[in-house]
């Protein structure tokens, strides 16, 4: 099994531009979530997956999409990316929500000029 | 919402010492504590959990208790070794099942 994985690892971007980072996991994990990481601050929720077709809204939404169209992929969509947006970005998966190991991917370090 | 404080940010200790990280939660309904340990440039890394009706959890050198009452729960590493020098997260699980994490603490054990 590879896991969760994520393209790219490294990405710049110019203000305004748009850009999706992939993840993908083949441990048929019905829950996936992506997480932003700032130094000083841990990582905080963006948004996440219970199953194909739901997602949901974390601690920090605004400035990003999601979709969740198989149980392998969930793709994190910036639309017009901003400064403050210059992070590391985590995706993880787990059996189900709730009590169970999330696996993390390697993550995308996502710099905005 | 929740929330979860984390001390200390940066945690120095001899090969061979002990290191203990303490975090704080807010939410009286979490019942799930993970750890997660991160190596520079990976993801993190369950090393060990928890849930509410237990107090303590022991995994070989890695322990972590908790104090519902007192809403805090500690990691415990004993016999430290140069390859757990990472940052540490603790997290805990509330009502909306999903995980809030606390800000870190990076561990260097020193040869």
């Amino acid at each position: 099994n590879a896991g969760v994985t994520q393209t790219p690892k490294f990405q710049v971007l110019k203000t305004g531009q748009s850009m999706t980072l992939q993840c993908a996991q083949d441990m048929n994990h019905e829950y996936m979530s992506w997480y932003r990481q700032d130094p000083g601050m841990g990582l905080r929720l963006i948004h996440y997956s219970v199953g194909a077709g739901i997602t949901d809204q974390g601690e920090v939404p605004n400035g990003y999409n999601v979709s969740r169209s198989t149980t392998e992929d969930f793709p994190l969509r910036l639309l017009s990316a901003a400064p403050s947006q210059t992070s590391v970005y985590f995706c993880a998966s787990s059996y189900r929500a709730g009590g169970y190991e999330q696996y993390f991917g390697p993550g995308t370090r996502l710099t905005v000029t | 919402g929740e929330n979860v404080e984390q001390h200390p940010s940066t945690l120095s200790v001899q090969e061979g010492d002990s290191a203990v990280i303490k975090c704080t939660y807010s939410d009286s309904a979490s019942n799930y504590f993970p750890w997660y340990k991160q190596e520079l440039g990976k993801g993190p890394q369950l090393i060990i959990d928890i849930r509410s009706n237990v107090g303590e959890k022991k995994d070989q050198r890695i322990a972590v208790t908790l104090n519902k009452t007192a809403k805090h729960f500690s990691l415990h590493i004993t016999e430290t070794q140069p390859e757990d020098s990472a940052v540490y997260f603790c997290a805990e699980q509330g009502s909306a099942r999903q995980l809030t994490f606390g800000s870190g603490t990076q561990l260097t054990v020193l040869p």
